[in-house]
């Protein structure tokens, strides 16, 4: 079945360093990558996603590539701002029909201190 | 703006008690998803239905949850009885799902305590 391996937290950085947050994943056929992000006391936010191999998913400053070859999709941001503290996600989707539910890693802590 | 709504937001309930979660998706989504998130177990999924018919519900322990779509603007899931191991936070999710990287939607969760 679909699974998701993600970095154990939590991760502690200093106002703008430079974040990696692993995740790597098992899938049969050619999964969507996806990273979430949930807020104390709020639901998961899309942050962004992938569709396919070697696309890039971009949003506030983040970035993920998707590596078929090495099954990852590592969560990287430049330069972190307190603001973005918060527990990451990474999910994969099946995407055919009946495949569609997302398969989360464990969450990744994260704190940023100024 | 558009998003997924579940009530109650916060419940405390004693041990045997029925309780019963709500969620309104999002307007035009065809598939509804149950997730359960722990300390422990992290977020799991509990059920999921597609154009309001029950997909996967294998995630569920069925002698106490029960899970429906009594039409296409709301979703129940439903524990009975409650026990204190079923305390966590239920997020309702729904999408419009028509082929790969769909993007699906989460509520602001109901968080459950059972004492």
């Amino acid at each position: 079945g679909n699974s998701v391996t993600q970095m154990e937290g939590p991760v502690t950085l200093s106002e703008e360093a430079f974040l990696t947050i692993n995740c790597t994943y098992t899938a049969t056929g050619y999964p969507s990558l996806f990273w979430y992000v949930q807020y104390p006391g709020e639901g998961l936010q899309l942050l962004l996603k992938a569709t396919k191999a070697d696309d890039k998913g971009s949003n506030k400053g983040f970035e993920a590539t998707y590596r078929k070859e090495t099954t990852s999709f590592h969560l990287e941001k430049g330069s972190v701002q307190v603001s973005d503290s918060a527990v990451y996600f990474c999910a994969l989707s099946g995407g055919n029909f009946g495949n569609e539910k997302l398969t989360f890693g464990t969450g990744t802590r994260l704190t940023i201190i100024p | 703006d558009a998003r997924v709504t579940q009530t109650p937001r916060h419940k405390v309930t004693e041990m045997g008690q029925e309780v019963t979660m709500r969620c309104q998706p999002i307007l035009g989504h065809n598939t509804v998803f149950w997730y359960r998130q722990t300390m422990m177990q992290g977020l799991e999924l509990l059920a999921y239905f597609r154009n309001r018919a029950p997909l996967d519900d294998s995630g569920m322990p069925k002698d106490r949850f029960s899970a429906e779509m009594p039409d296409a603007t709301l979703a129940t899931l439903k524990i009975q009885p409650s026990e204190p191991r079923d305390s966590a936070v239920y997020f309702c999710a729904s999408g419009l799902l028509q082929g790969s990287g769909n993007t699906i939607y989460f509520g602001e969760g109901s968080w459950l305590t059972v004492v």
